[in-house]
């Protein structure tokens, strides 16, 4: 089964800081990836798939990028909105899984 | 606008069986693979298992084999999820899923329920 690390698990930034979550796979995923963003007591909500293909939606200082087994998830400049939990997932075979999460707190 | 809403949970004691529900609206079900996800109380997501658009074809998580089982009834617009003797671990908030995109095996979920909590405790 593939695993998914991500790094760091809790980062604290303040709004207008441009931050920087990795993921990385125990083995090549090729692209795919997705993101996910979630607030406490609600659902996730899915942010990018495809490693770097933004959702409808939502906002353009959200990027992705990777391949392989190295994946970032880049937001360029931190709203007030973004301060939430982040998680990656795998969908490469199954059994697809999710790294551990990234909690994004505010400085 | 899709619609997913869970139901189901609700305390249990260890042991026993239980049989989550998620009921879709808003679009057309019968088209889309569906999974199930859950969540335990603090901690991450782990995805549970996923179903085929047919409900020929289920995948589970290794940890979840034998002991849950997913099905779909197409005509009621219904997802399932069956899940035997219960244990500690499986308290969690549920939640059901619409596979948004695949790499042709698994998927990515872009629709998301509000989930059902379940708790194991005697």
């Amino acid at each position: 089964d593939i695993q998914m690390t991500q790094s760091p698990s809790t980062l604290s930034a303040s709004v207008g800081d441009r931050v920087t979550i990795t993921c990385r796979a125990s083995q090549s995923i090729s692209t795919w990836l997705a993101w996910y963003q979630q607030k406490p007591g609600k659902a996730p909500k899915l942010l990018i798939n495809q490693a770097s293909s933004l959702e409808s939606g939502v906002p353009s200082r959200f990027s992705g990028s990777g391949s392989g087994t190295e994946f970032t998830l880049t937001i360029g400049s931190l709203q007030p909105d973004d301060f939430a939990t982040y998680y990656c997932q795998h969908y490469n075979s199954y059994p697809c899984s999710f790294g551990q999460g990234t909690k994004l707190e505010i400085k | 606008q899709v619609r997913l809403v869970e139901s189901g949970g609700g305390v249990v004691q260890p042991g026993t069986s239980l049989r989550l529900s998620c009921a879709a609206s808003e679009f057309t079900f019968s088209s889309y693979v569906m999974h199930w996800v859950r969540q335990p109380p603090g901690k991450g997501l782990e995805w549970v298992a996923g179903i085929s658009v047919d409900g020929t074809g289920e995948h589970y998580a290794d940890s979840e084999k034998g002991r849950f089982t997913i099905s779909r009834d197409n005509s009621k617009n219904t997802l399932y999820l069956q899940v035997s003797s219960l244990r500690d671990e499986d308290t969690a908030v549920y939640y059901c899923a619409t596979e948004g995109g695949s790499s042709g095996h698994a998927g990515y979920f872009d629709y998301w329920g509000q989930g059902t909590l379940v708790t194991v405790s005697s």
